[in-house]
């Protein structure tokens, strides 16, 4: 029963380096989505995503953001130059259908120092 | 925004019942009530999910009042495993494009020995 896995699970980055994420779905869902939940505070939506497509990235911050989902391969939340206001644990979910539940990897926890 | 409201806080005994309640007044005809919750940082689970009749799995109940303004989550026999945070959100399925799973401040269910 393999979820939705995301790698890695704890990430520490210096300030101005570049931070990569990445959540392979569960097996036949073609639907992504990332969250970001930020210390003490709850999920807040940032980016959803099919295959090779961004469908809504209006959660997402304009700038050092970008979220790609390639026909092979996981999908990749990239930040770049990171500061520290990034830190918070970032969430992917997928789905089977758009508006199918949404089942939620384990988080990885980016730390910027 | 979300569009529930929760306790912020609730306790109960191991092996009893535990039941948590939302308010969601604004509710619309086609929005289906979620559970989902979050062990100690951990990626949410989905627990459940009901449209106007009542759910059960092997996890939980769910009742979902008649006028469809509140709900009820109830784990039938709680253990220590079940301290979490529960969040309630409203959202459409199957249709529209409310894919945004909008999480508030939920319920911390502490269970307690």
């Amino acid at each position: 029963n393999a979820g939705v896995m995301q790698n890695p699970r704890h990430l520490v980055r210096r300030r101005g380096q570049e931070a990569r994420l990445r959540c392979s779905p569960m097996k036949g869902h073609s639907h992504v989505y990332w969250y970001r939940q930020l210390p003490e505070e709850g999920l807040k939506f940032m980016v959803y995503l099919q295959k090779e497509n961004i469908i809504d990235e209006s959660g997402m911050p304009k700038e050092r953001f970008s979220a790609e989902f390639p026909k092979e391969g996981p999908s990749i939340l990239r930040i770049q130059q990171v500061v520290r206001g990034d830190s918070a644990a970032y969430f992917c979910a997928s789905s089977a259908k758009p508006l199918d539940t949404q089942y939620f990897g384990p988080g990885t926890r980016l730390t910027v120092l | 925004d979300a569009k529930t409201t929760q306790p912020p806080s609730m306790d109960c005994a191991e092996g009893r019942a535990a039941n948590l309640p939302c308010n969601h007044s604004t509710i619309s005809g086609n929005e289906y009530v979620y559970w989902y919750r979050q062990i100690h940082s951990q990626g949410p689970q989905y627990i459940i999910h009901g449209l106007k009749n009542n759910e059960t799995n092997e996890m939980a109940s769910l009742i979902i009042t008649e006028d469809r303004k509140s709900s009820t989550l109830i784990l039938p026999h709680a253990t220590l495993r079940d301290t979490a945070v529960y969040y309630c959100i409203v959202s459409l399925a199957g249709g529209g494009s409310n894919y945004k799973l909008t999480f508030g401040k939920g319920t911390l269910l502490t269970v307690n020995p």
